[in-house]
């Protein structure tokens, strides 16, 4: 597509209920992050994708959190059992190569998540 | 610990005059660095960068400085227009491994006003 596409825009749920959240990157875009942005924060670095090789998840807050990456391309990030702290703006990016000081990630809309 | 730092959370600027956004960080290790905008209801676009071996890096109406012994850079819009409103992350990219870990300051929302 043009342009990275996330789904769903918006979601409302429960505490406890699971979340999926996907990201449809650039077509040709090898790289794939997710990064987050709560109320008032910066936007923090979940996880990153890049090919085939194993993916960071150093930024991922909990064991609550995955993400996968099927294809080299669609991914999607789980969050499971939902607390109020997880509401936030999910932001899903990719990069045509790993980001190595060329210093362009192409971000999606995001997916605002609240939980109640 | 905050590593990248946006002091302003807003800055209100008249049409045609200067704005200027700051950012501050703290990790010496930092060898690049970004700006991104961000309107309402979509994602962040990449606006401008620079590489830590320079001072200044220029695009059209939009300059970045960059101050490596005052750990400090700063963004200058001129002239700002309406359509500059928007809010602005100041990133910065470590060097090795973790350098996709772009690290984001918490913005700066801009308001040009006509």
């Amino acid at each position: 597509g043009a342009g990275v596409s996330q789904s769903p825009s918006n979601k409302v749920t429960e505490k406890g209920k699971d979340v999926e959240l996907r990201c449809d990157p650039i077509s040709g875009h090898t790289a794939l992050y997710w990064y987050r942005q709560s109320l008032g924060q910066g936007l923090e670095f979940l996880i990153y994708f890049q090919g085939n090789s194993a993916p960071d998840k150093s930024g991922l807050p909990s064991d609550r959190f995955s993400a996968e990456r099927t294809g080299g391309s669609v991914s999607t990030l789980t969050i499971q059992r939902t607390q109020q702290e997880d509401s936030a703006v999910y932001l899903c990016a990719s990069s045509l190569v790993r980001l190595a000081n060329t210093g362009e990630l192409f971000f999606g809309e995001g997916s605002r998540l609240t939980v109640l | 610990d905050q590593q990248v730092k946006q002091n302003s959370p807003s800055l209100s600027v008249q049409e045609g005059r200067i704005s200027i956004l700051n950012c501050d960080y703290t990790n010496s290790m930092f060898d690049y660095f970004l700006w991104y905008k961000k309107y309402p209801a979509e994602g962040p676009t990449f606006l401008i960068s620079i590489s830590s071996i320079k001072d200044k890096n220029e695009d059209g109406r939009f300059t970045v400085f960059l101050n490596k012994s005052a750990k400090h850079l700063s963004l200058h819009i001129v002239p700002s227009q309406p359509g500059d409103s928007a809010v602005y992350f100041c990133a910065a990219n470590p060097p090795g491994a973790g350098s996709y870990q772009l690290t984001f300051g918490k913005g700066t929302k801009l308001s040009v006003i006509p």
